[in-house]
């Protein structure tokens, strides 16, 4: 049972516009989210997180949305720039299960020059 | 400041061995996860440690098993290796437990089965 679903394995975006990554979750109980972004041969590198007390967190190029009632959260990158071609992690957790992470598939996000 | 050091970075082994591998947190951090990775997947969570005691396990089976050192230094095994063990495993260090602190990740090992 996949808590946590990142259902587009990859997305091809042209460098400058938007890039909208999607994760959905099923675990009401869910009330931290992350992302993290991970280039071949190397580990993840944390990104960008978000409490389930708020709905939007912005840092530079990059935006976390979060609706609750929908169990959906997407990063948002503005503008896409060919160093964000990488793999994109959705990671949750809750507090009564000891903030372990449960993780998404994770996109692959193509920056087209 | 050093990060997260995995050693070895590749590794080939054959069914039925037995493999450690070894993780070196960032200096400061107490708590050490282990995550593996295949095609596909997300990172499927095996287990953390902090202060040299298991705090958390993931679904898998007791061949796989992990311990901590008092420098925080931790390994995993992985006993009687089968086919579908080959992966990518990842260690994740961050300064405690019970919080929603980032984890920075080393750059894993890669596991294979012949």
């Amino acid at each position: 049972d996949q808590q946590v679903k990142q259902n587009s394995p990859s997305l091809s975006v042209q460098e400058g516009r938007i890039s909208i990554l999607n994760c959905d979750y099923t675990n009401s109980m869910f009330d931290y989210f992350l992302w993290y972004k991970k280039y071949p041969a190397e580990g993840p590198t944390f990104l960008i997180s978000i409490s389930s007390i708020k709905d939007k967190n912005e840092d530079g190029r990059f935006t976390v949305f979060l609706n609750k009632s929908a169990k959906h959260l997407s990063l948002h990158i503005v503008p896409s720039q060919p160093g964000d071609s990488a793999v994109y992690f959705c990671a949750a957790s809750a507090t009564g299960s000891n903030y372990q992470l449960i993780w998404g598939a994770g996109t692959k996000l193509i920056i087209k020059p | 400041k050093a990060g997260v050091t995995q050693t070895p970075r590749y590794l080939i082994k054959t069914r039925g061995q037995q493999v450690t591998l070894s993780c070196s947190p960032i200096s400061g951090h107490r708590s050490v996860s282990w995550y593996q990775q295949t095609p596909g997947q997300g990172l499927q969570f095996l287990f953390e440690y902090f202060s040299e005691t298991q705090r958390n396990k993931g679904n898998f089976p007791g061949r796989f098993s992990g311990r901590q050192f008092s420098n925080s230094r931790s390994e995993m095994n992985v006993s009687t290796l089968e086919l579908g063990d080959s992966a990518l495993y990842l260690c994740a260090s961050s300064l405690s437990v019970g919080s929603n602190q980032p984890q920075h990740f080393g750059d894993g090992t890669r596991l294979s089965i012949l």
